[in-house]
């Protein structure tokens, strides 16, 4: 099983300000990671698939990069919506398998 | 509008059944792979398992093979997750997911999940 592990868990910021999240597996997974977004009594959201690529009608202000066993997600600057739980995902084999998740809040 | 709607959620005893269903509508559910996912109160997301659009392959999480059965009717547009031998642990809520169109194991969209509560 490909272990995700996410980090910070929990990263304070103030609206606006550059967010950084990190997403490292256990093996090599090439390209083939998606990052979610959830907030409480919600769905969860796709934002980012395949590492990098947005999913359909997500803010420019998020990206993602990486490659291997190394990803990360990037707000540029954070909107009062933004202020959730994000959460990585591999499909390179099964079990598919999530990451611990990093907490974004507000400072 | 891709639409999701989880139900069958409740309260079961441990060693109980449950059956999950998921009504899905505006797409085409035959041409999709979809999944369950489940997240426990306090903790992170947990893939459970996925089926193809035909019904014909199906993937399970370890910690629920055996005790637990997917399946669709593609008539129907409806996702089923028959769940046996109910376990306190297998307390979540539980949300159906569509196939990414990119790929079919990404989940895009969720539904708004169905709340099971194993307990005595």
């Amino acid at each position: 099983e490909i272990v995700l592990t996410q980090s910070p868990a929990t990263l304070s910021l103030p609206p606006g300000a550059r967010a950084t999240l990190s997403c490292r597996a256990s093996q090599s997974i090439n390209v083939n990671l998606a990052w979610y977004q959830h907030k409480p009594g919600q769905a969860p959201w796709l934002l980012i698939y395949d590492a990098s690529n947005r999913a359909t009608g997500i803010p420019a202000r998020f990206s993602g990069g990486g490659s291997g066993t190394d990803f990360t997600l990037t707000i540029s600057s954070l909107e009062p919506e933004d202020f959730a739980v994000y959460y990585c995902q591999q499909r390179y084999s099964w079990p598919l398998t999530f990451g611990g998740g990093t907490k974004v809040e507000i400072k | 509008e891709v639409q999701l709607l989880e139900s069958g959620g409740g309260l079961v005893q441990p060693g109980g059944s449950l059956r999950l269903s998921c009504a899905a509508s505006g797409f085409t559910f035959s041409s999709y792979a979809m999944s369950w996912v489940r997240q426990a109160p306090g903790k992170g997301l947990e893939w459970v398992s996925t089926i193809s659009g035909t019904g014909g392959t199906t993937y399970f999480a370890d910690s629920v093979k055996g005790r637990f059965t997917i399946s669709r009717d593609n008539y129907k547009n409806t996702l089923f997750l028959q769940m046996n031998s109910l376990r306190a642990d297998d307390t979540a809520v539980y949300y159906c997911a569509k196939g990414h169109i990119g790929a079919y194991n990404y989940f895009d969209p969720w539904g708004q999940g169905t709340l099971v509560t194993v307990s005595s």
